[in-house]
């Protein structure tokens, strides 16, 4: 099956940094990914959506400027938590779709942990 | 916003029994899809299901599908301990954006 790969699977780091997650498609070209955040033991909340070489659609009340999205190739997109404070601490994970490998399901990395101290 | 909601949200069984659990929705949809997310893992894929079709099966995994009451159920039989994750069903939401429901965190006791 498809494999989606997303580094780091952990990250801790200061209030005001900024932080820099990959999502990698490995088997196949990702016309699109998404971006979501999850709370614990709560549901997928959908971030964003980007697809190559356009710019990323962000969902109502995401912050473009805070979350950089960026989706240069058919096989990478990044999320950039920008200056990051406590409540941007969460887990983060991404998917992707595209091709005949991956054409109606969605392939997720393996998640994200943020620490923001 | 999340358009799926799933019941129970928690569900705890012995190993060896079938776990049933319920998805609801609210709009039309092209098809369900129902993923399983291990405790601090990303999602993993189980079943598709169209708007066309009334059930598809895969190993132990029965899915079903209601238009008429936009609910759907995913059925576990003979479930193991590894069965244990929480499950989430997903919808489409225009074109490629999936809404997620609330999710089931399912425990199988050995």
């Amino acid at each position: 099956g498809a494999v989606v790969s997303q580094h780091p699977s952990r990250v801790i780091c200061k209030s005001g940094t900024s932080v820099k997650i990959e999502c990698r498609s490995l088997d196949f070209q990702a016309t699109t990914m998404f971006w979501y955040r999850q709370f614990p033991k709560k549901s997928l909340m959908l971030m964003a959506t980007s697809n190559e070489g356009s710019k990323a659609t962000y969902e109502q009340g995401v912050e473009k400027d805070k979350f950089l999205i960026n989706h240069a190739s058919l096989t990478l997109s990044t999320l950039t938590v920008t200056s990051a404070h406590p409540e941007d601490s969460s887990f983060y994970i991404c998917s992707a779709q595209g091709g005949a490998l991956a054409k109606n399901i969605q392939y997720f990395g393996a998640g994200t942990r943020l620490s923001v101290l | 916003s999340q358009q799926g909601e799933e019941d129970p949200q928690a569900l705890s069984i012995q190993e060896g029994e079938n776990a049933t659990m319920n998805c609801s929705y609210k709009t039309s949809i092209n098809n369900l899809q129902w993923y399983r997310q291990n405790s601090g893992r990303g999602l993993v894929h189980l079943i598709l299901i169209r708007s066309n079709e009334r059930e598809k099966h895969s190993g132990r995994l029965r899915v079903t599908l209601d238009t008429s009451k936009k609910s759907s159920s995913l059925l576990i039989t003979a479930s193991r301990a590894a069965d244990t994750a929480s499950y989430f069903c997903a919808t489409e939401e225009g074109t490629y954006k999936y809404i997620f429901g609330t999710g089931t965190r399912l425990k199988v006791l050995a």
